[in-house]
């Protein structure tokens, strides 16, 4: 079965400082992957995925991820955190049901 | 229209009540879902919907109806729910069920508040 662990439930940064939420998958083969964002009270939405090709990809808000299948990681980096990027983030693989528990992330004036 | 639009925003029921939550999308997308979400949780599966069909049932209460009366339209019906069922809940849509790489489109969600 397919699984995804992210790592810290809570990360902390000062606005301008890099953010980086863990991702790691679990598949016996290379699956598709999605990081999604939910601010409070709204629904989650797409920040980027990765299905086959290039495995930089570049999402919206100028978050990005890199698929590393010898890490089996899909890490979702920022390079300067704004105010705005505080919020939850969940990675997710491809069955729409399975989940990260999610990484709540702070960000400091 | 990339929106997934979901009445009422909030919603107070008590125990006895009857409620329907709605959903509607006009992307042309054959999968829709209901997801159940608790604070500080991801969201939990409850219900998929492919071609208009009930696909998927992760072992709801029977409590909670779903229904797709079109490929636009979702609702969810509540009946004699119990104060832990309380939570966010979130319609999504997706191009269909079983393709891997497409995404999920979420509603903002309903907030329901069991008494």
């Amino acid at each position: 079965a397919q699984s995804v662990t992210q790592l810290g439930s809570h990360v902390s940064v000062s606005e301008g400082a890099l953010v980086l939420l863990r991702c790691n998958y679990s598949s016996s083969v290379p699956p598709y992957l999605f990081w999604y964002v939910q601010y409070p009270n709204q629904g989650l939405q797409l920040l980027l995925k990765y299905t086959t090709g290039a495995t930089l990809v570049k999402g919206i808000n100028g978050f990005e991820a890199e698929f590393k299948k010898s890490e089996t990681s899909f890490h979702l980096t920022k390079p300067s955190a704004h105010m705005s990027d505080a919020a939850e983030y969940f990675c997710a693989v491809e069955s729409k049901s399975t989940f990260g528990d999610g990484t709540t992330l702070t960000v400091k004036p | 229209d990339t929106e997934v639009t979901q009445t009422p925003k909030h919603l107070v029921m008590g125990m006895t009540n009857k409620k329907s939550l709605k959903c509607e999308q006009h992307m042309g997308h054959r999968a829709m879902y209901w997801y159940k979400q608790k604070a500080k949780k991801p969201p939990e599966l409850m219900f998929v919907y492919s071609y208009e069909k009930l696909s998927i049932n992760e072992s709801v209460p029977s409590r909670f109806s779903p229904e797709c009366p079109n490929s636009s339209l979702l609702n969810l019906h509540l009946h004699a729910l119990q104060p832990e069922d309380s939570a966010l809940y979130l319609c999504a849509s997706s191009q269909d069920w079983l393709g891997g790489n497409t995404e999920a489109f979420f509603g903002q969600g309903t907030r329901l508040t069991v008494v």
